[in-house]
């Protein structure tokens, strides 16, 4: 079965610096892996998707992650941290793609604090 | 267009008692997924209807869970007997497809007294 473990619980940073949160997955396959952010009281968003085209994946509002086999990580980034990127980010891998359909499978979360 | 929506937002209930969740779609997705996130964990997943059939039901967790989606479209979460245990939150997400992007709704908050 698929899985992905996200290394840090907590991540800290001030804004107009660098983020970095940190997964790495374990797929007996060519994984489909993703990246979903989670503010307060909404729904899970896509930041960004990687389905073994290119191995740098550019996401929404800047975010970009890089699939790195060798590695099996998928750490996503960002140049600067706004306060707005607050929130809980996952990495989830696919399932059962052969199945036809995505079942994902979540990491525990990271959550980004930003400061002023 | 209006994303998924879940009803009710939140929900508070007592230990042995039955309550339905329900999700609505974004129009024209046939697939419609289930899930549940319980405090300081991801989500982890329950069921997937492609239509009004259950392709995957391997998620739920025992035979008090068990979902419905009789016309293709919106979806009721069921749990019979509910236990402290069960408190989590529920998410819907529905695609165009089943290989699609999934896109999720805000969740109702389970509590079981």
């Amino acid at each position: 079965a698929q899985s992905v473990t996200q290394l840090d619980s907590h991540v800290s940073v001030s804004e107009g610096t660098p983020v970095l949160l940190r997964c790495n997955y374990s797929s007996s396959y060519s994984p489909s892996l993703f990246w979903y952010v989670q503010h307060p009281n909404k729904g899970l968003q896509l930041l960004l998707k990687y389905t073994s085209a290119a191995t740098l994946v550019k996401g929404i509002n800047g975010f970009e992650a890089e699939f790195k086999k060798s590695e099996t990580s998928f750490h996503l980034t960002k140049p600067s941290a706004h306060m707005s990127d607050a929130a809980e980010y996952f990495c989830v891998v696919s399932d059962t793609v052969s199945a036809g359909f995505q079942k994902l499978v979540f990491g525990t979360g990271t959550r980004l604090l930003v400061s002023p | 267009g209006a994303g998924v929506s879940q009803t009710p937002s939140n929900k508070v209930t007592e230990k042995g008692k039955y309550v339905e969740l329900r999700c609505d779609p974004i129009s024209g997705h046939t697939a419609l997924y289930w899930y549940r996130q319980s405090l300081g964990q991801g989500p982890e997943f329950l069921i997937y209807f492609q239509g009004t059939g259950a392709a995957d039901d391997s998620g739920l967790p025992n035979d008090r869970f068990f979902a419905v989606r009789p016309e293709g479209s919106v979806s009721t979460l069921k749990i019979q007997r509910t236990e402290r245990g069960d408190s989590a939150v529920y998410l819907c997400a529905s695609s165009s497809g089943g290989l699609e992007t999934q896109y999720f709704g805000p969740g109702t908050r389970l509590l079981v007294l």
